[in-house]
């Protein structure tokens, strides 16, 4: 089945330093999505990305669909404390009869102060 | 954003008793509802996808008879785990769309979560 591969699975890193984590498809799909979850709390939405090749950014959020559109990788630059959580990398099915939306399995982030 | 809610954000069940929960869009009409199972450390695995009026669709291996899904209405789905076992035990999630189903830009707004255990 439609398989999402995230890395690194988990990161431990010093506040203020730069993060990259990237996710790949073995399938092409044409939405990218990066959301983050904080514990015992439902995902919020990051950064959509909709064009091949898109670079995209919110805040100091940075995101890229990439060119052969089987992959992504998010950044994050500056890190503070509440950048803590788990991202994950979606993508939107749209060959079924509704969006579905299929998560990677996540990049468990922690900053330490 | 809009916002959904969930209720209730905890439950504690006996095995064999049956489980309710809402899922509610405040602010916006959602045409469209997903439910999610999410076990720790886990990702977010997508169980239905309910449409306004119409029944659930159910996402392969997933009991229908067990996870009854109604969508009465364009603000409210809910989900109802019977018969609940303790691997039932897990968080559960719902997201709303406000538009149809295929427009791609329709952000899908997911509630809080409910974390359900099963004693």
């Amino acid at each position: 089945g439609q398989q999402l591969n995230q890395s690194p699975q988990s990161m431990f890193i010093q506040e203020g330093e730069d993060v990259s984590m990237n996710c790949t498809s073995s399938s092409i799909f044409n939405t990218w999505l990066w959301y983050k979850q904080d514990p015992g709390e439902g995902p919020v939405l990051l950064i959509a990305l909709y064009k091949a090749g898109e670079l995209t950014s919110n805040g100091r959020l940075t995101a890229q669909f990439g060119i052969t559109r089987k992959d992504s990788f998010l950044n994050i630059s500056a890190s503070i404390p509440s950048d803590v959580g788990i991202y994950f990398c979606a993508v939107l099915d749209l060959k079924t009869s509704y969006d579905k939306v299929i998560f990677g399995p996540g990049t468990s982030l922690s900053v330490i102060p | 954003g809009a916002v959904v809610s969930q209720h209730p954000s905890r439950v504690i069940c006996k095995s064999g008793t049956s489980v309710k929960i809402e899922c509610r869009s405040l602010d916006f009409q959602a045409t469209t509802m997903f439910w999610y199972r999410q076990f720790p450390k886990k990702s977010l695995m997508l169980m239905a996808t309910s449409n306004e009026g119409s029944k659930a669709t159910y996402e392969q291996g997933v009991e229908k008879d067990k996870f009854l899904i109604n969508h009465a209405s364009l603000t409210l789905s809910t989900l109802t785990v019977t018969s609940a076992h303790p691997e039932d035990s897990s968080f559960y999630i719902c997201s709303a769309q406000s538009g149809l189903a295929g427009s791609i830009r329709d952000e899908q707004f997911f509630g809080p979560g409910t974390r359900l255990t099963v004693l």
